[in-house]
């Protein structure tokens, strides 16, 4: 088992610019997660899907789009890059609201 | 709105030692508390869950306890190790919400 796999691991963006974080797990959870980290604020929730089919905003949701491709997939996008948006991006999974898996990160740089 | 306190937010003890993490949190109507560890540019690592009728969590060196009425919950690493070095992250799982409020965490540094 991968666990919670993210894809990429690093990027850098100009301001305005779009991607989009992918997250896929394989442990067969109905719950996903995006969450930002930023120094000094912890972990702050920017998404939630609580099961297929479902999207929900969480404390953050401002400049960020979600889509919950099927149970194993959960995407976060960002349409138009700003230098606020320079974080470490989580995705994390759970079954129902138990113990939460985390990925290894995407960490982010909008200059 | 819930906020999840962790104090001291680093702490430094020679190898051996037996310590204790604090966790604290204002709203006591929590569905599940959750440890984690983080190293350093890593992800986060599930320690322990303690559901909000339980007390306490045992895992090896690890034991977690919850007090919902007084807000607190306390990690208790037993015999320390320079591998137990990272960053202790506090969660919380409030009822009726599908989310964890985080601690901005402990800072652990364990030296031989």
């Amino acid at each position: 088992n991968a666990g919670v796999t993210q894809t990429p691991k690093f990027q850098v963006l100009k301001t305005g610019q779009s991607m989009t974080l992918q997250c896929a797990q394989d442990m067969n959870h109905n719950s996903m997660y995006w969450y930002r980290q930023d120094p000094g604020m912890g972990l702050r929730l920017i998404y939630y899907s609580a099961s297929e089919g479902t999207t929900d905003k969480g404390e953050v949701p401002n400049g960020y789009n979600v889509s919950r491709l099927n149970k194993r997939e959960f995407s976060l996008r960002l349409e138009s890059a700003a230098p606020s948006q320079t974080s470490v991006y989580f995705c994390a999974s759970s079954w129902e609201r138990n113990e939460q898996f985390f990925g290894p990160g995407t960490r982010l740089t909008v200059l | 709105k819930q906020e999840v306190t962790q104090i001291p937010a680093a702490l430094s003890v020679p190898e051996g030692e037996n310590l204790v993490l604090n966790c604290s949190f204002t709203d006591s109507a929590i569905y599940n508390l959750q440890w984690f560890r983080q190293d350093p540019g890593k992800g986060l690592t599930s320690l322990l869950l303690i559901q909000s009728s339980q007390r306490e969590q045992t895992s090896g060196r690890l034991n977690a306890s919850l007090d919902k009425s007084s807000g607190r919950s306390t990690l208790y690493i037993a015999a320390s190790q320079p591998g137990d070095s990272a960053t202790y992250l506090c969660a919380v799982g409030n009822t009726g919400f599908q989310k964890l409020v985080f601690g901005t965490g402990t800072r652990l540094l364990v030296s031989p």
